[in-house]
């Protein structure tokens, strides 16, 4: 059974950092893409990164380039996200989703979910 | 950034009735746009990809249809369990910048 959990969330003052996780399970993990998607407080959802299975490519939404990084370690299976310089707009939940398959970039799994609240 | 849009914004309908929610993408998106459920303190759930494949596991009475900009998730004899907000996502653009619509929550 596939499964992705998040944890790491917490509350932080503004411009400060948090580091996330999300340890996945049930499913070859060098093999998908992973991403963060999140979610603010009675929101849409929005999409933050993603990272190739291999680690080597990375991509940013622009609300969070130069800010966050994401990251994966395969011995683990374990998928990371550092957020520097935090801001009261990246309050929201932080959902760790799989990617579908090498050409399918929709997202089949999903975890529930990491609440990072930003405020002084 | 392709803006998706969905229509409308809350859908008002009645157990065992017909449900037609509208996604539309502000460029083409061919056929890469799947549809997500997310209930009240859940996590989003795929129903749908590719435009018209039903992820596994979903019942049959969800269908979606369309390719380009225009999409249709429909949700025929509804069950007091698909009372949810629904998410369109478009996935064309390279290099990646998957954008969902803002949600068309269904409400009885």
């Amino acid at each position: 059974e596939v499964q992705v959990l998040e944890s790491g969330g917490g509350l932080v003052q503004p411009g400060g950092s948090l580091r996330l996780s999300c340890a996945a399970s049930g499913f070859t993990f060098s093999n998908y893409a992973m991403n963060w998607v999140r979610q603010a407080p009675g929101k849409g959802l929005e999409w933050v990164s993603v990272i190739s299975g291999s680690g080597v490519s990375t991509f940013y939404a622009d609300s969070v380039k130069g800010r966050f990084t994401i990251s994966r370690d395969s011995s683990k299976n374990t998928l990371y996200l550092q957020m520097n310089s935090l801001r009261a707009e990246d309050t929201a939940i932080y959902y760790c989703a799989k990617r579908g398959g090498p050409s399918a970039y929709y997202f089949d799994y999903w975890g529930q979910g990491t609440l990072v609240t930003v405020s002084s | 950034e392709i803006v998706m849009t969905q229509s409308p914004a809350t859908l008002s309908v009645s157990p065992g009735e017909r449900a037609t929610l509208s996604c539309r993408a502000s460029q083409s998106v061919s056929s890469n746009l799947a549809w997500y459920q997310q209930k009240p303190g859940q996590a989003p759930r795929l129903l749908i990809y590719g435009a018209s494949t039903r992820a596994t596991g979903i019942p049959a009475r969800f269908s979606g249809s369309g390719s380009g900009t225009e999409f249709t998730l429909t949700i025929s004899r509804l069950q007091s369990e698909d009372f949810a907000v629904y998410y369109c996502q478009q996935y064309n653009n390279w290099p990646p910048m998957y954008t969902f619509g803002q949600g068309t929550k269904l409400e009885i």
